[in-house]
């Protein structure tokens, strides 16, 4: 199974602050990367797929980068509702696996 | 307008099989390229994929769980029922279906239901 790391597992930001999440894969999954967001008592909720291409309604201060084996995260301009914890997701090979979640605390 | 829904029991005794089903609507399991997949996520830890049922009967399953589960489809009722048998205390966890998209350059959980919590106890 592709192991999938994130780091860091929580950080704390301020309103208007940038914050980036890492994501690295065990072996290459090409471009098959995607980012979701858990709140507390919701579904989780897709961001990102395919690296860097938005879901239907995700903010534009969301953005998705990488490839092969490293990927980012990166939200500018927080807003207090983007306290969460999101979490990268591979869909290169089965089984899909999840990182373990970054907390974000604004 | 997509939507799911899990319903299953909220306990379950230990060594017993769990039955969870998942009721969904605004899409059809008989279109081709429709998919459907079983999460879940233990309190505090993170989201572990389980099971995925495509329009053509195909399953995959989570390589640590593929003894245990079962994945199945009534197209007719537009639902996914997941069977996982030998319950134990460390399956407690919040269950989710998931509409799954995949392509020839991305896949991924686009809907999701709101959930379900499955305690496992004596």
């Amino acid at each position: 199974d592709i192991q999938m790391t994130q780091s860091p597992s929580s950080l704390s930001a301020s309103v208007g602050d940038r914050v980036t999440i890492t994501c690295r894969a065990s072996q290459s999954i090409s471009s098959y990367l995607n980012w979701y967001q858990r709140k507390p008592g919701k579904a989780p909720k897709l961001l990102i797929y395919g690296v860097s291409s938005f879901q239907n309604g995700v903010p534009s201060r969301f953005s998705g980068s990488g490839s092969g084996t490293d990927f980012n995260l990166t939200i500018r301009s927080l807003q207090r509702e983007d306290s969460a914890t999101y979490y990268c997701q591979q869909s290169y090979s089965n089984p899909w696996t999840f990182g373990q979640g970054t907390r974000l605390e604004i | 307008q997509v939507t799911l829904k899990e319903s299953g029991p909220a306990l379950v005794k230990p060594t017993q099989t769990l039955t969870l089903t998942c009721a969904f609507s605004g899409f059809s399991l008989s279109t081709i390229g429709m998919r459907v997949s079983w999460i879940r996520q233990p309190p505090g830890k993170a989201l572990e994929w389980l099971a995925r049922i495509e329009w053509d009967d195909d399953k995959f399953y989570s390589t640590s769980l593929q003894t245990r589960l079962t994945i199945s489809k009534d197209t007719s009722k537009n639902q996914v029922v997941l069977t996982m048998t030998k319950m134990d205390p460390v399956d407690t966890a919040t269950y989710y279906c998931a509409r799954t998209f995949l392509s020839g350059t991305a896949g991924y959980f686009d809907y999701w239901g709101q959930g379900t919590l499955v305690t496992v106890s004596s």
